[in-house]
């Protein structure tokens, strides 16, 4: 059974730092590209980042381009996302999500499986 | 890279069906067949229920199908169930970006 399990979030003052983790099973983690995806309360949802299976590319949204760090370690199934200079507006439930193709260089648009998520809350 | 246009909210019977449409441009919807939809239960994970504009993944019911037409995708959930009432977001592969833009979402009220 293929499990994504997040961790890491909770409440940071503005400014701060914080490391989210997305641990995985049930499938080969790098053959896969992975994603981070977030809810702002009462908002949609809104991709962040994701990183090749390989862990060769990595693509951010430009608000968060130069504060955020997706990484991976393949040995231990473990996804990152290190968030520095947290703005209010990072408040968020942060996903993780496996895409679609089964390919370790390049990534797609679609998310085949996605974490519970975990809630970070940048209080000013 | 704007997101795409869906009603806020939509509403249905038990068994009747509910259609969402999902509108974007020739840049993204309309440009190619990379539409996925997601449902999402507040507090769960969301879950992918069509890829490829029209594709289930194993397990999906086949109550979910999806189609598009210029540059509008939908979604449409037939014989309404009371578990279907979730929030219901598209995403398309966008050129703009090379990678992808979210819909706006749509609440799903089973009546």
């Amino acid at each position: 059974e293929v499990q994504l399990v997040e961790s890491g979030g909770g409440v940071v003052q503005w400014g701060g730092s914080m490391r989210l983790s997305c641990t995985i099973s049930g499938f080969r983690f790098d053959d896969y590209a992975m994603h981070w995806v977030r809810q702002a309360p009462g908002k949609g949802l809104e991709w962040v980042s994701l990183i090749t299976g390989d862990g060769r590319d990595t693509f951010y949204e430009d608000s968060v381009k130069g504060r955020f760090t997706i990484s991976r370690d393949n040995s231990k199934n473990s996804l990152y996302l290190q968030m520095n200079s947290l703005r209010t507006e990072d408040t968020a439930i942060y996903y993780c999500g496996k895409d679609l193709r089964y390919t370790r260089s390049t990534y797609s648009e679609t998310f085949e499986m996605w974490g519970q998520g975990t809630m970070v809350t940048v209080s000013s | 890279q704007s997101a795409l246009t869906q009603p806020p909210s939509a509403s249905g019977s038990p068994g009747q069906s509910v259609t969402i449409s999902c509108t974007g441009t020739s840049s993204d919807v309309g440009g190619y067949n990379y539409v996925s939809w997601y449902q999402h239960h507040p507090g769960k994970a969301p879950k992918l229920i069509i890829y490829e504009v029209n594709k289930r993944p194993s397990g999906v019911p086949d109550r979910f199908s999806g189609s598009k037409s210029g540059n509008t995708a939908s979604l449409t959930v037939s014989g309404l169930q009371a578990e279907d009432e979730a929030d219901y977001y598209c995403r398309s592969y966008a050129d703009s970006n090379n990678l992808g833009v979210f819909g706006t979402g749509t609440k799903v009220t089973v009546l």
